[in-house]
């Protein structure tokens, strides 16, 4: 089937550590958005890329990065200079600009 | 940037029951889409409707641009229609502005 596939479903990081969440998608979409979710609250957009080898920040990309080296995955890295990392983070995807979006099923990540 | 603004905030209806939620936006959209979110987590299409009615089942959407606002039908609803829904315009760009949506529960 085609879809979006994150992973993990549930990632919990160490004080100063890096860790970085999966993004696969079999849709042959061009552009990728990786967004958070805090309690409540609605997303907002860390990073998008409209093709491979190209990435733009979204409104909340501080303590973040991202790469495009293949038009199926987005993978998004947690970086320690993240002090909030805890939330619910969301990959979408979509043919291309004004298009619909289409979003994997999320990974939760903690901080222990 | 663009402003955002869902309500209500959270309602409660009882099963079978009809309501309407509202979406007003600040400027103007190149699209906007509604999504819900399950309790698990999911976010699901409901509609892609930069303009227009559109009807899918017991669901329906009328985005009037020029007024700048949306407006997501639910008639009938069943417990399973219970989470958040979230409307997204997109005014230009790759940026997606979500609202803080609306919070659904229905009871059995």
């Amino acid at each position: 089937d085609g879809g979006i596939t994150q992973s993990p479903k549930y990632l919990f990081r160490k004080e100063g550590q890096n860790v970085t969440l999966s993004c696969e998608q079999n849709l042959n979409h061009d552009a990728m958005y990786w967004y958070r979710q805090d309690p409540g609250q609605g997303l907002r957009l860390i990073y998008y890329s409209q093709i491979v080898n190209d990435f733009q920040k979204g409104d909340i990309a501080e303590g973040y990065s991202v790469s495009r080296e293949k038009k199926e995955s987005f993978p998004l890295t947690v970086t320690s200079a993240q002090k909030n990392p805890t939330a619910f983070y969301l990959c979408a995807s979509s043919t291309g600009l004004n298009q619909p979006q289409h979003f994997g099923d999320g990974t939760r990540l903690s901080i222990l | 940037g663009i402003q955002v603004e869902q309500s209500p905030p959270d309602l409660i209806l009882q099963e079978g029951a009809n309501s309407t939620l509202r979406c007003n936006f600040s400027d103007s959209v190149n699209n906007l889409q509604w999504f819900h979110q399950n309790p698990w987590g999911q976010l699901i299409n409901l509609f892609y409707i930069p303009s227009g009615t559109k009807q899918n089942g017991r669901l329906s959407a009328t985005t009037v641009a020029t007024e700048r606002y949306s407006l997501l039908y639910i008639s009938s609803s069943q417990t399973t229609d219970s989470g958040v829904y979230f409307c997204a315009p997109q005014a230009g760009g790759f940026k997606t502005i979500f609202g803080a949506g609306t919070r659904l529960f229905v009871k059995a």
